[in-house]
């Protein structure tokens, strides 16, 4: 596609409810980015995609949260259990550059919106 | 000490000053740094990177790199109304392993607001 694009754009959950963000990267873009952004607060850094292969999830702030890009393009973030935290705008970001977005721009979606009730 | 720091702002320029926005970082092994804006309800958007000590020019907008300082800056010359925005310093770090895998780290943005 023409650039990133993530669904739902919003997400309304009763709080205990399972959720799931998806996130369709550019076409060819080899890296996968995932940042959740609380209101008011730049993105913080959840986890990273290179291909299939999910090198870094270090950001990832409990175990109720998992991520995953089986076929190395559409990728899934999943979030058991939510919490009134969670609540945030989770972004999407790819970048034809292997290894890394130190030498390379990094492509955002708009983002899905979660709001836990 | 946060790993990026910026002034919140809001920051208020009249149109056609010059827009200075500052950011300084923790880590002295830091590689590159990046400037992002990002309009309100938007996503963020790449502006400019910078990797060398010295001024980076495009268009309108430099960027600043003091890394003895560990500061970084953006200049927006000419600001215009439609520059109004959050502005987004980022780092990218080494870690101890010498590869890094997507932790650009984030300031907390600054509100730019140019008025007519």
């Amino acid at each position: 596609g023409a650039g990133v694009s993530q669904s739902p754009r919003y997400k309304v959950a009763k709080r205990g409810q399972d959720v799931a963000l998806r996130c369709d990267p550019i076409s060819g873009h080899v890296s996968l980015f995932w940042y959740q952004q609380a209101l008011g607060q730049g993105p913080e850094f959840l986890t990273y995609f290179q291909n299939e292969a999910q090198l870094d999830k270090s950001g990832l702030p409990s175990d109720r949260f998992f991520a995953e890009r089986p076929e190395g393009s559409v990728s899934t973030l999943k979030i058991q259990r939510t919490q009134q935290e969670d609540s945030a705008v989770y972004l999407c970001a790819s970048s034809r550059i292997a290894g890394g977005p130190g030498t390379g721009e990094l492509f955002f979606g708009e983002g899905s919106r979660l709001t836990v009730l | 000490q946060k790993e990026v720091e910026q002034n919140s702002g809001p920051l208020s320029v009249p149109e056609g000053a010059i827009a200075s926005l500052n950011c300084t970082y923790s880590d002295r092994g830091s590689q590159s740094f990046f400037w992002y804006r990002q309009y309100s309800g938007k996503s963020p958007e790449l502006i400019m990177f910078i990797y060398s000590n010295g001024d980076k020019e495009d268009g309108r907008f430099t960027a600043q790199l003091n890394k003895a300082s560990q500061y970084v800056s953006l200049l927006i010359r000419d600001s215009q109304p439609s520059d109004s925005a959050t502005y987004l310093c980022a780092v990218f770090p080494i870690n101890a392993g010498g590869t890094s895998y997507g932790k650009l780290t984030f300031g907390q943005g600054t509100i730019l607001t140019v008025h007519p």
